[in-house]
């Protein structure tokens, strides 16, 4: 799996718009960006997952470059409860008959400010 | 409402003493996963199964066992040979997506 670089940690107002960043120089063809967030002593939750075109979900957006070697994850209104660690993965596409594991970095501490 | 759930939530376990911390899902997933996560760090992978009847040991297998008798659970066994079992263990299983239960903290007394 390509390795990823994030911020440490991030700031974000309650109320606006958090994109948090990631770098992934040396994806592959064939490898697919992952993002979770896991809120203190709770599991990782799974946000949203792309190959190149651009996703979104009632959670997030995902915008991939044209180069596919950097990401931002973009929360449009940001809330108290989206204080989190957030993790990008790079990893080929997860399906039901390939277990492998997820290699989790250290992530991003976003913290949203009243 | 489907996911995965993991019991107990707490686990208090006196040294020496073999526990089992259980992991079920309803989701139809073939395969399952054990992660450890240490205070600040990232998760590190235990066992994982991709198959009734089947698993294979992850990076950190050494004190632990597993079973996958079924497909909907896949129950983790501490036992007394894992030097330093107080951790914060994960559950997780895989369709397209990985998901995760809440997690079982061990302490160890």
């Amino acid at each position: 799996d390509a390795k990823t670089t994030q911020p440490p940690s991030m700031d974000c107002a309650e109320g606006r718009a958090a994109n948090l960043p990631c770098n992934h120089s040396t994806i592959s063809g064939n490898e697919y960006v992952y993002w979770y967030r896991q809120i203190h002593s709770q599991g990782p939750q799974y946000i949203i997952h792309g190959l190149k075109n651009n996703e979104t979900n009632e959670m997030a957006s995902l915008i991939i470059t044209e180069d596919r070697k950097s990401s931002t994850l973009i929360l449009p209104h940001a809330t108290l409860r989206d204080t989190a660690v957030y993790y990008c993965i790079v990893r080929v596409l997860i399906s039901s008959g390939s277990a492998r594991q997820l290699t989790f970095g250290s992530g991003t501490q976003l913290t949203v400010l009243p | 409402d489907g996911g995965i759930t993991q019991s107990p939530k707490y686990l208090f376990r006196k040294e020496g003493q073999n526990v089992t911390l259980s992991c079920e899902q309803n989701l139809n997933h073939d395969a399952m996963y054990w992660y450890r996560q240490d205070p600040g760090q990232g998760l590190r992978l235990i066992y994982y199964s991709q198959i009734v009847n089947d698993f294979q040991k992850g990076d950190i297998a050494e004190g632990y066992s597993v079973s996958r008798e079924k497909k909907e659970s896949f129950p983790l066994t501490v036992t007394s040979a894992q030097k330093n079992p107080t951790a914060f263990y994960l559950c997780a299983s895989s369709g397209n997506e990985q998901f995760f239960g809440p997690g079982t903290r061990l302490t160890v007394l």
